[in-house]
């Protein structure tokens, strides 16, 4: 499977800042993701990251606030904005490969504290 | 996609299988049952997916009831290190739109 790391791994920001964290990929891969992970909860998927185009985003997560980037097949950015301590969470993006497979694998995550 | 349900805790001896079972009894023809685990808050780890037949690789072993509605997951030899949090998700496989829906998942403890 496809090596994914992610940057930073932890960080603590202050209310009204903006975060952007960074997915990496060791390979290419046909599709990107985001997903936050609030305290004590499950994954929520944000938005699917689309190559060259505008991120496809879920119901209750806008542009605004989670602008994502994915300039080429083995990179994407999303950019927590205007924090709020409600952005606490870990974030996550996880890859589909090209080879075929539709299993998703998932990065370590950003452990993101908003003060 | 549909829903899954798992119970919320297990426990399972050290050295012993630890069997989760997952109910997905509104699944679709062209829905495969997936399994993935957290350990700790890391992110996600990949276990097995199947379509209707019985699936085993170097991790684990999963069972798909005939009528498809019910799976069990089978770690045949439960070590400390697979204490997690496992989830059962149903998702649509090579039509995929890449949208997996995570439940509460099962915590599974095991112990000495």
């Amino acid at each position: 499977s496809a090596v994914i790391s992610q940057k930073p791994s932890r960080d603590i920001c202050q209310r009204g800042t903006s975060l952007t964290i960074q997915c990496q990929v060791d390979s290419q891969v046909t599709m990107m993701f985001w997903y936050r992970q609030q305290p004590g909860q499950s994954l929520t998927l944000i938005a699917t990251a689309n190559q060259g185009s505008e991120a496809t985003y879920e119901s209750g997560f806008v542009i605004d606030k989670f602008p994502i980037s994915r300039p080429n097949l083995t990179f994407s950015t999303l950019t927590v904005s205007n924090m709020s301590p409600e952005d606490s969470s870990i974030y996550l993006c996880s890859v589909t490969q090209t080879s075929g497979t539709d299993t998703q694998y998932f990065g370590p995550g950003t452990r993101l504290t908003v003060l | 996609d549909a829903k899954t349900t798992q119970p919320p805790s297990m426990d399972c001896a050290e050295g012993r299988a630890a069997n989760l079972p997952c109910n997905h009894s509104t699944i679709s023809g062209n829905e495969y049952v997936y399994w993935y685990r957290q350990i700790h808050s890391q992110g996600p780890q990949y276990i097995i997916h199947g379509l209707k037949n019985n699936e085993t690789n170097e991790m684990a072993s999963l069972i798909i009831t005939e009528d498809r509605k019910s799976s069990t997951l089978i770690l045949p030899h439960a070590t400390l290190r697979d204490t997690a949090v496992y989830y059962c998700i149903v998702n649509r496989g090579s039509s995929n739109t890449g949208k997996l829906i995570f439940g509460q998942g099962t915590t599974l403890q095991v112990k000495p």
